[in-house]
């Protein structure tokens, strides 16, 4: 079973509709991230949370905002959507505590189209 | 401004070579290090990291060297194999628990 999972897989949508991913971890961590990647730019970091009642923007978080509803649920929403938000979005998860550090634990990615 | 460089887009090998591939970095307050894997359709899946105290850290196949003066990482996989075809991130961080990213480098290994 996955320890990070992200739904949608993949989703098309149209400018200015309302989308909502979510992640859900059974990993137990209390810290979760979204970034999102594109073509030649890597993975930029949109939000993170360090625990339930923590929210901090990451360095792209213009047009996005996010909720964790419990330790294991983080969702990324997109009020609007616009086309430039067409990208591939990852759900992340860490442990400090953890024998691997600061490792960040992935799951498998949300394809966002916005048409 | 990147602050995690990774100037080669891609890189081609021969099975059985090895593979070298590099991170520059420019922030000096980064005291950790990660190396990790992507195949398409996947997220990222860690490989190997080293402390800003280590200046080398093996696993199997994979060596990760840290040249802290010369602000300067390279992962050496030995010896390399179709497999290990795939997107190659490096990542730094601090003590703010964020990483910051390269932009990757696709290494592909021909049989």
């Amino acid at each position: 079973d996955a320890d990070v999972t992200q739904t949608p897989r993949n989703r098309i949508t149209k400018t200015g509709k309302r989308i909502m991913l979510e992640c859900s971890q059974t990993k137990g961590h209390d810290r979760m991230y979204w970034y999102r990647q594109d073509p030649g730019l890597g993975l930029r970091l949109i939000y993170y949370s360090f625990d339930v009642k923590d929210i901090n923007k990451g360095e792209i978080s213009d047009g996005y905002s996010v909720s964790r509803q419990a330790q294991a649920k983080f969702s990324l929403s997109l009020e609007s959507a616009i086309p430039n938000q067409t990208a591939l979005y990852f759900c992340a998860t860490s442990d400090p505590r953890g024998l691997a550090g600061n490792e960040q634990f992935f799951g498998p990615g949300t394809r966002l189209t916005v048409l | 401004d990147q602050q995690v460089k990774q100037n080669s887009p891609s890189l081609s090998v021969q099975e059985g070579r090895i593979s070298i591939l590099n991170c520059d970095y420019t922030n000096s307050m980064f005291d950790y290090f990660l190396w990790y894997k992507k195949y398409p359709a996947e997220g990222p899946t860690f490989l190997i990291s080293i402390s800003s105290i280590k200046d080398k850290n093996e696993d199997g196949r994979f060596t990760v060297f840290l040249n802290k003066s010369a602000k300067h990482l390279s992962l050496h996989i030995v010896p390399s194999q179709p497999g290990d075809s795939a997107v190659y991130f490096c990542a730094a961080g601090g003590s703010n628990y964020k990483l910051t990213f390269g932009k990757g480098t696709l290494l592909t290994v021909n049989p």
